[in-house]
């Protein structure tokens, strides 16, 4: 098991660009989730599926977001047009639902720079 | 909605000094608590939880009780060390409304010097 694991680890685009970040999550795990962290802050939450279906969006996550997990394993999350507020450090994490608390194990993440 | 309060860094202690960080929370239902660490340079990591009221939390030296009567779930730590400086974050998570996602504090940086 390596853990979960994010790409690319860093990505430097130009505003309007768009971009793609892809995580693996732990293969046991059928939970996955996307959360957005800025400088000083705690992560945010953006969405999450369960297997293949992705059963909540935040009202973060505008139109120009998009998240995909297709066969319910690995997932993309696009961001189209990007824009200078979207400059963050974008977690993956996956869980295991079962009974007890739903512990996230969390990727090291994709850092997006939007100059 | 659900939401989680900690209290505001930096928090700089020298070695082998107590640490208390404040955590306190909004939720329905019967939410579980963690405190997860982010140590420079690396992604999240879980440090400790609990699911119930009263539930002791513990790990490296850490821990934390679930106080349901007051809402809080404070990280304590008798003696810190030079390598637990870092970010400290407060989490919940909650069935009620049929959403588990987790829902973060701020984060209270930590900074040991020797």
């Amino acid at each position: 098991d390596t853990g979960v694991s994010q790409d690319p680890r860093h990505k430097i685009t130009k505003r309007g660009q768009n971009v793609t970040f892809r995580c693996d999550p732990i293969s046991e795990h059928n939970r996955l989730y996307w959360y957005r962290q800025t400088l000083g802050q705690g992560p945010e939450f953006l969405t999450y599926f369960q297997n293949e279906a992705q059963l909540e969006k935040s009202r973060l996550l505008s139109d120009r977001f998009s998240a995909e997990r297709p066969k319910g394993s690995f997932s993309t999350l696009e961001i189209q047009r990007t824009e200078q507020g979207d400059s963050a450090m974008y977690l993956c994490a996956s869980s295991l639902v079962s009974a007890g608390a739903n512990v996230l194990t969390f990727g090291a993440g994709s850092r997006l720079t939007v100059l | 909605g659900n939401s989680v309060t900690q209290m505001e860094g930096p928090v700089t202690l020298s070695e082998e000094a107590f640490l208390t960080i404040n955590c306190t929370y909004t939720a329905t239902g019967y939410p579980s608590l963690f405190w997860y660490v982010q140590y420079p340079g690396e992604g999240l990591q879980l440090l400790l939880k609990a699911t119930k009221a009263d539930d002791k939390g513990s790990n490296k030296g850490f821990e934390a009780t679930y106080r349901k009567e007051t809402t809080s779930f404070h990280l304590e730590k008798g003696s810190v060390q030079v390598s637990d400086s870092a970010v400290y974050f407060c989490a919940l998570s909650s069935l009620q409304g049929g959403s588990e996602k987790l829902v973060f504090g701020k984060g209270t940086k930590l900074t040991v010097n020797p």
